[in-house]
């Protein structure tokens, strides 16, 4: 039972280039989530999901896609990526089966767009 | 909206010192309260949770209670180690669902042995 993984674990990109950061569960959760953290800021949310086929958006979605085909799988695209941008991403899962549900974090992927 | 306040760190505490990091929240209804503690170069996991009005969460040695007439949830240990040296957390739920949680902007604490 790995939980929640990302990869990559750091990445650098130039403005303008494009990505996919990965997310994958394997504890058959239906939420996941998808956070920036920066400075200050604590963790502020993209995007989530409350299983396949369904996704919304969160606090801050702007220059970011998601898409939910599958349970396990949530990635997170940026199209063109900006300085902005450069944060430390974690995505999260949970069962959703309560306002007492425990949400479990990945490790982070850490990006710097130059 | 929802919203999270807690207090600025850094926190540097000396090894067996008495640990408070305040936390206040605004919110509509009765939301759920959660601490999660990020150790250095990991992803955030929860140390304790609340979801009721006097409830008290605990973990390691850690609690704190769910205040609603003052909004507050603030996290307290009696005796602090090394080995708590992390970021901590606190974030509030809706009542309707867990997946949305706001987040404070988090309070990073040094103990110093």
């Amino acid at each position: 039972n790995a939980g929640v993984t990302q990869t990559p674990k750091f990445q650098v990109l130039k403005t303008g280039q494009s990505m996919t950061l990965q997310c994958a569960q394997d504890m058959n959760h239906e939420y996941m989530s998808w956070y920036r953290q920066d400075p200050g800021m604590g963790l502020r949310l993209i995007h989530y999901s409350v299983g396949a086929g369904i996704t919304d958006q969160g606090e801050v979605p702007n220059g970011y896609n998601v898409s939910r085909s599958t349970t396990e799988d949530f990635p997170l695209r940026l199209l063109s990526a900006a300085p902005s941008q450069t944060s430390v991403y974690f995505c999260a899962s949970s069962n959703g089966q309560g306002l007492t549900d425990t949400q479990y974090f990945g490790p982070g992927t850490r990006l710097t767009v130059l | 909206g929802n919203s999270v306040t807690q207090m600025e760190g850094p926190v540097t505490l000396s090894e067996e010192a008495f640990l408070t990091i305040n936390c206040t929240y605004t919110a509509t209804g009765y939301p759920s309260l959660f601490w999660y503690v990020q150790y250095p170069g990991e992803g955030l996991q929860l140390l304790l949770k609340a979801t009721k009005a006097d409830d008290k969460g605990s973990n390691k040695g850690f609690e704190a209670t769910y205040r609603k007439e003052t909004t507050s949830f603030h996290l307290e240990k009696g005796s602090v180690q090394v080995s708590d040296s992390a970021v901590y957390f606190c974030a509030l739920s809706p009542n309707f669902g867990n997946e949305k949680l706001t987040f404070g902007t988090g309070t990073r604490l040094t103990i110093i042995p």
